[in-house]
C-alpha cells in the first residue's frame, strides 16, 4: 500500500506570492492533517480535516488555508508568504480520524523555503 | 504551558546496549493518547509506539517499548540493543481525547548510536 505522498517536496518562493502544497493521503484513510515544522518552533498543528471538513485548526494566522476534497487528497495553501513561513510542511493520515489510538501515518514533507 | 517535554536534547548510546529517552507530559483529559515517532534525516516521521491512558500494561514494538507511569505522568521510550540506523529524532506526542486527532509535539531528542 502506497504511503502518504506530498508534493513537492521542494518549493522556493519570494515574500509576499502564495504557495500550494499537496497531500494524497494512505488509501482508504479519510482524514488528513497538516503540521509545520520549524527549528525554533518544532512541529505544530495546521489543521485537520475529515470527509471534507475542518474539524480542528491550530494557532496560524488566516494566511494559512486548507481543504481537502471528496478523494480525501489534501491541499494548504499559504497566502501574502513571510520569511518566517520557511519551514518543512508534514502532512499526515490516519483511518479514523479522532480516535485516540489511531496513528499519524506521514508523508516525507514538503520543504518550503521563502527569500 | 508545555504539554509535552522532552528534557534531553541530544543523547548519545553505544551499539547494541539499551537506552532511553525521557518525556512527560501535562494534561487535565482523562482519555489520552501517547505517541512515539522516529524522524530520520530524510524527513520522514514514522510511527514506533503508542501507550493509551486506560491501558494496563505498557506498550511494546520489537525493540520499543513504551515505560508508562501514569502518577508521574510520564511516557519514555527504551530502545533495546540500539543499531546505527536508530541514529535519528524522537518525538513524543500526545493526543488528547477533546482534540479530535490533533497531536501535541515535544521538542525532540536526538539519538546518536555510536559504532
Amino acid at each position: 500500500k502506497a504511503g502518504v505522498t506530498q508534493t513537492p517536496r521542494y518549493l522556493i518562493k519570494t515574500r509576499g506570492q502564495q504557495v500550494t502544497l499537496s497531500c494524497s493521503p494512505i488509501s482508504g484513510h479519510r482524514s488528513v492533517s497538516w503540521y509545520q515544522q520549524t527549528p525554533g518552533q518544532g512541529l505544530q498543528f495546521l489543521f485537520e480535516y475529515f470527509s471534507e471538513t475542518q474539524r480542528n485548526k491550530g494557532n496560524f494566522p488566516g494566511r494559512f488555508s486548507g481543504r481537502q476534497f471528496s478523494n480525501s487528497r489534501s491541499e494548504m495553501n499559504v497566502s501574502t508568504l513571510e520569511l518566517g513561513d520557511s519551514a518543512l510542511y508534514l502532512c499526515a493520515s490516519s483511518l479514523v480520524g479522532g480516535a485516540i489510538s489511531s496513528p499519524l501515518h506521514f508523508g516525507n514533507g514538503t520543504r518550503l523555503t521563502v527569500t | 504551558a508545555q504539554k509535552i517535554t522532552q528534557t534531553q536534547p541530544g543523547m548519545f548510546v553505544q551499539e547494541k546496549e539499551a537506552v532511553t529517552l525521557d518525556c512527560t507530559y501535562d494534561t487535565s483529559d482523562p482519555s489520552y493518547g501517547l505517541f512515539w515517532y522516529k524522524q530520520p534525516s530524510s524527513g520522514e516521521m514514522i510511527f514506533l509506539i503508542y501507550q493509551g491512558s486506560y491501558d494496563q500494561q505498557n506498550a511494546t514494538e520489537g525493540r520499543y517499548s513504551l515505560n508508562f507511569q501514569k502518577a508521574r505522568k510520564s511516557a519514555n521510550l527504551v530502545i533495546s540493543a540500539s543499531q546505527l540506523g536508530d541514529s535519528a529524532m524522537y518525538f513524543c506526542a500526545m493526543r488528547e481525547g477533546s482534540q479530535g486527532g490533533k497531536l501535541i509535539f515535544g521538542q525532540g531528542t536526538e539519538l546518536s548510536v555510536k559504532p
